[in-house]
C-alpha cells in the first residue's frame, strides 16, 4: 500500500460545485502539504499543516480551504470550483526530524478538471 | 522571497546523449538544494540533494553540484536512457523548512 494516498485519482466537475480532495498517510509524519501542478509553473503550495492544530496558507490559497482531521488525514476543498482550478493536485508529507535524505513524500496526485 | 528558475523546456534527446538541465536559485542564506523526478502518472520522488556549497549530489547516474558563487545546481547525466524520460524539478528548502520548486523540465529520450 502507498504511504501517501490521494482520493480520487481523477475528477471532473462543473463550475460552481464544491469539491473535496482527500489525503491520508501511514508514515506517521506531522507535516502535510497540498500543492497544485500546472504546466510551465511547476508546483505551487496551496496550504500546509505542521500538526493537527496548525494550518497555514501557502502562496496560492485563494479559493481553497483545508481540514486536518487527524495526523494522518488532510483534506483540500474547493468551495465553488472554477475552470482555472483545473490542475494536478498533490498531497505530500514530511518529517523534519527524519534521518533519511527524503524531504517530501508525495502521493500519486489527483487530476481535477473543472468544466 | 525564495525562488527557483529552471531552463526552459521541453528537452528531447537521443539515447546515450549528454544531459544538462540548468537550475539557478535566489534565497536567503545557503539553502539545501534538491532535484526531484516525476515519472508519468506518479508523484514526485527525490533524485538527489546537496546541503552545502561544493557538495555534489548523485544518484542513478545523475549528478548536480551546489555552486554558491553562481547560485546554481545544474543536473547532468553523461548518457541518458529511454527510461529517464520524465519531468525534473529543482527545489530549495527555505528557512521555514518548506520547499520551493522550479517550473519543471520535461525530458524525452528517444531510442
Amino acid at each position: 500500500d502507498a504511504d501517501v494516498t490521494q482520493t480520487p485519482r481523477n475528477r471532473i466537475t462543473k463550475t460552481g460545485k464544491r469539491i473535496m480532495l482527500e489525503c491520508s498517510q501511514t508514515k506517521g509524519h506531522d507535516r502535510m502539504y497540498w500543492y497544485r501542478q500546472d504546466p510551465g509553473l511547476g508546483l505551487r503550495l496551496i496550504y500546509y499543516s505542521f500538526d493537527v492544530k496548525d494550518i497555514n496558507k501557502g502562496e496560492i490559497s485563494d479559493g481553497y480551504s483545508v481540514s486536518r482531521q487527524a495526523q494522518a488525514k488532510f483534506s483540500l476543498s474547493l468551495e465553488s470550483a472554477i475552470p482555472n482550478q483545473t490542475a494536478l493536485y498533490f498531497c505530500a508529507t514530511s518529517d523534519p526530524a527524519g534521518t533519511g535524505d527524503e524531504k517530501l513524500f508525495f502521493g500519486s496526485g489527483t487530476q481535477l478538471s473543472v468544466l | 522571497g525564495d525562488s527557483v528558475t529552471q531552463m526552459e523546456g521541453p528537452v528531447t534527446l537521443s539515447e546515450e546523449a549528454f544531459l544538462t538541465i540548468n537550475c539557478t536559485y535566489t534565497a536567503t542564506g545557503y539553502p539545501s538544494l534538491f532535484w526531484y523526478v516525476q515519472y508519468p502518472g506518479e508523484g514526485l520522488q527525490l533524485l538527489l540533494k546537496a546541503t552545502k556549497a561544493d557538495d555534489k549530489g548523485s544518484n542513478k547516474g545523475f549528478e548536480a553540484t551546489y555552486r554558491k558563487e553562481t547560485t546554481s545546481f545544474h543536473l547532468e547525466k553523461g548518457s541518458v536512457q529511454v527510461s529517464d524520460s520524465a519531468v525534473y524539478f529543482c527545489a530549495l528548502e527555505s528557512l521555514d523548512s518548506r520547499l520551493t520548486f522550479g517550473e519543471g523540465t520535461q525530458l524525452t529520450v528517444n531510442p
